[in-house]
C-alpha cells in the first residue's frame, strides 16, 4: 500500500511564479516530513522538513505546510527559478525522523523561462 | 567534501554474478541507511545500521542481499546471483540518531544494470 502519495507526476510553472507541490499520507504514526529534490543520476538532496508539532516551516524561497487533520502537506517555491526544475520527493518518518523514510513517487517540476 | 560517498557510481554485470557496493557516510553520523530506487518510483527502504548493529531489514531484502557495517563506519551491500529485477539505483543515506527531527542525507547512488 502506498502510504505516501504524490498524485501529480508532473507540473509546469512559469519562471517567477509560485510552484505548489502536494503530498498526502495515510499512516497516522508519521510525525516528521521531508522534501527532497533529485536531479537525474544523482542522489536526493534535502530541501526542507517539518515536524507534526508545527503547521508551517519556511526556509528562503521554500515553505512547507502541514495539515495534520487532512494528512496533507505541500511545498511552496516562490519565486520559481529555472534551476528548480527537478523531481521532488515527499518523504515521511515516525519517531520524529529516527526511523526509515517512506517516499512518494515524486513530482517532476519544470520551470518555463 | 564531507558528504556521503558511494562507490562505484555505475555497475554493469551479467545475471548470476555477485556485486558489492560501498557507502561512506558523513563522518560523525552513527546511522546508515540503504534504499533502492527503480524507474518511476521513490526510494524504498532496504535496511539500516546504528553503529555496527543492523537494526531493521525490509522484506524487499531477499536472502541474496547482505549488508554489513563492520566497524560502524563504511558499509557494504552485496547482491549474490544477481537477477535482472535487481537493476536499480542503490542509495545510501546517513544521519545522527537520537536527535529530534533527524534528517537523512543521501549519497549520489550506485546505478546497477543486470544484463
Amino acid at each position: 500500500d502506498q502510504q505516501v502519495k504524490q498524485n501529480s507526476p508532473s507540473l509546469s510553472v512559469q519562471e517567477g511564479r509560485i510552484s505548489i507541490l502536494n503530498c498526502d499520507y495515510t499512516n497516522s504514526m508519521f510525525d516528521y516530513f521531508l522534501w527532497y529534490k533529485k536531479y537525474p543520476a544523482e542522489g536526493p538532496t534535502f530541501l526542507i522538513s517539518i515536524s507534526s508539532i508545527k503547521d508551517k516551516n519556511e526556509d528562503g524561497r521554500f515553505t512547507v505546510f502541514l495539515n495534520k487533520s487532512a494528512k496533507h502537506l505541500s511545498l511552496h517555491i516562490v519565486p520559481s527559478q529555472p534551476g528548480d526544475s527537478a523531481v521532488y520527493f515527499c518523504a515521511a518518518s515516525a519517531n520524529f525522523g529516527n526511523e526509515k523514510l517512506t517516499f512518494g513517487t515524486g513530482t517532476r517540476l519544470t520551470i518555463i523561462p | 567534501d564531507t558528504g556521503v560517498s558511494q562507490d562505484p557510481r555505475h555497475k554493469i554485470t551479467k545475471r548470476g554474478q555477485n556485486v558489492t557496493f560501498r557507502c561512506d557516510p558523513i563522518s560523525e553520523h552513527n546511522r546508515l541507511y540503504w534504499y533502492r530506487q527503480t524507474l518511476g518510483q521513490g526510494p524504498e527502504f532496504l535496511t539500516y545500521f546504528q553503529n555496527e548493529a543492523q537494526l531493521e531489514k525490509s522484506r524487499l531484502l531477499s536472502d541474496r542481499f547482505s549488508a554489513e557495517r563492520p566497524k560502524g563506519s563504511f558499509s557494504t551491500l552485496e547482491i549474490q546471483r544477481t537477477e535482472q529485477g535487481d537493476s536499480a539505483m542503490y542509495l545510501c543515506a546517513s544521519s545522527s540518531a537520537g536527535r529530534r527531527q533527524e534528517t537523512q542525507y543521501f549519497g549520489p547512488g550506485t546505478r546497477l544494470l543486470v544484463l
